[in-house]
């Protein structure tokens, strides 16, 4: 089955410095790469997510990259808030007949203002 | 909100009981997910359910069952309950059965004592 690695597990930055976490997955058949944010104790929120046929995708301070060859993708957020502060996870998923979604151990992101 | 409602918020219970946990998908949605979400092992994918009809099958226990109705809300009844199944359990729903955006419930917090 699909298994996802995600680093750092936690990350510590500067408001207005940028972040990037690195995720990497390991079935080439994957094809759908969503990233959610989760604060504490609360549900799992979609912040932005790729398909396969693309490379990136910006949406505001987040953008996602795709490498499909070395099977890995990144979440990059710019100019860091405090409200950013948050537990990310990305996750992997396949179109066939169960699209379930495998996720990353999580990253912990503290801004620090 | 994302739509998607879970019932009870929160759970307490003893070892060796059984529990039921409701969840109501977004409208439209007919496709069911349980993730469970525990300290040691992240979020997790049970089961998936599309249209009334078991989808996919993750690392659900035998002690564990679920089920969607005709009005599409699914249930996920965890017996013989154990220390070990104290967790977040999240239901998420989308579309169809296939790659789309999964949108997550608030999670019913179980503890078993």
């Amino acid at each position: 089955g699909e298994n996802v690695e995600q680093h750092p597990s936690t990350l510590s930055v500067q408001e207005g410095d940028s972040a990037v976490i690195k995720c990497t997955y390991s079935d080439s058949a994957s094809n759908y790469f969503p990233w959610y944010k989760q604060e504490l104790g609360k549900r799992p929120q979609l912040i932005i997510d790729i398909r396969s046929n693309v490379g990136e995708k910006k949406d505001q301070r987040i953008a996602v990259t795709l490498n499909k060859t070395a099977k890995h993708f990144s979440l990059h957020i710019t100019e860091t808030q405090p409200e950013d502060s948050a537990v990310y996870f990305c996750a992997a998923s396949q179109n066939n007949a169960g699209n379930m979604l495998t996720f990353g151990g999580g990253t912990r992101l503290m801004v620090k203002p | 909100d994302s739509g998607v409602t879970q019932t009870p918020k929160h759970l307490i219970t003893a070892t060796g009981q059984r529990v039921t946990l409701r969840c109501s998908p977004r409208s439209g949605d007919l496709s069911v997910y349980w993730y469970q979400q525990s300290l040691d092992q992240g979020l997790q994918f049970l089961i998936q359910y599309y249209n009334g009809e078991e989808r996919a099958k993750g690392n659900i226990l035998e002690r564990f069952s679920a089920q969607q109705f005709p009005d599409l809300h699914s249930e996920l009844n965890l017996s013989s309950l154990e220390l070990g199944d104290s967790a977040l359990y999240f239901c998420a729903s989308s579309v169809v059965g296939t790659t789309n955006e999964q949108f997550f419930g608030p999670g019913t917090r179980l503890t078993v004592l």
